[in-house]
């Protein structure tokens, strides 16, 4: 397996564009997990999904912040209107939950810089 | 509401054991002990866990006091492609939550 994969590795944006994340996870992994990272507060849990539904999202920073997971292979990050305090490292991990468990597995990351 | 406390940082001699202390003094019966690092520019890298017996896996070792209270990660023989922020992480088995702190910032030395 390649391991959870997330696009693009970098992006820059101007201020008040769209900006949109991919992660697609390990395959037969059925929980998801995006996380923020930066300097500031370290890594920071956004939202977690199980079996593609939403569990937590408590972590969302404010209504500019969107995730979903339409299937089991795909989810996205949205942000809109980004914002200069958004510039961060956004990673998304995998793990099996129940049953045969594993740890988590997180992908490389998307550097974001909004300028 | 850190659970976990590690030093900021430490050097360490490429080929020699790396010995990284946490202590998690407020630990739960079914809390388990987890370590992560992240290698620069990547993703957090699961390393290993334990619950109170001494573990061993390819790639470190975790000696768990016997109260619990603090447990120790070693890097048999570091190499400079150790170098990375270690994190120590205490949580219920099955939760779906990695609270990350600072970590250990560790730095292994040619």
């Amino acid at each position: 397996d390649a391991g959870v994969i997330q696009s693009p590795r970098h992006e820059v944006t101007e201020m008040g564009q769209e900006v949109t994340l991919r992660c697609k996870p390990i395959s037969g992994h059925n929980s998801l997990f995006w996380y923020r990272q930066t300097m500031m507060r370290g890594l920071e849990l956004l939202i977690y999904f199980n079996n593609n539904v939403p569990i937590d999202d408590s972590g969302m920073p404010e209504d500019r912040f969107s995730a979903k997971m339409p299937n089991a292979s795909f989810s996205t990050l949205k942000i809109q209107p980004s914002e200069p305090r958004d510039s961060a490292v956004y990673f998304c991990a995998s793990r099996e939950m129940g049953g045969v468990e594993t740890e988590a597995f997180f992908g490389q990351g998307t550097r974001l810089t909004v300028v | 509401d850190a659970k976990t406390t590690q030093p900021p940082s430490m050097d360490c001699a490429e080929g020699r054991a790396a010995n990284l202390p946490c202590n998690h003094s407020t630990i739960s019966g079914n809390e388990y002990v987890y370590w992560y690092r992240q290698i620069h520019s990547q993703g957090p890298q699961y390393i290993i866990h334990g619950l109170k017996n001494n573990e061993t896996n390819e790639m470190a070792s975790l000696i768990i006091t016997e109260d619990r209270k603090s447990s120790t990660l070693i890097l048999p023989h570091a190499t400079l492609r150790d170098t990375a922020v270690y994190y120590c992480i205490v949580r219920v088995r099955n939760d779906y939550k990695l609270s990350f702190g600072a970590g250990t910032t560790v730095t292994v030395r040619a």
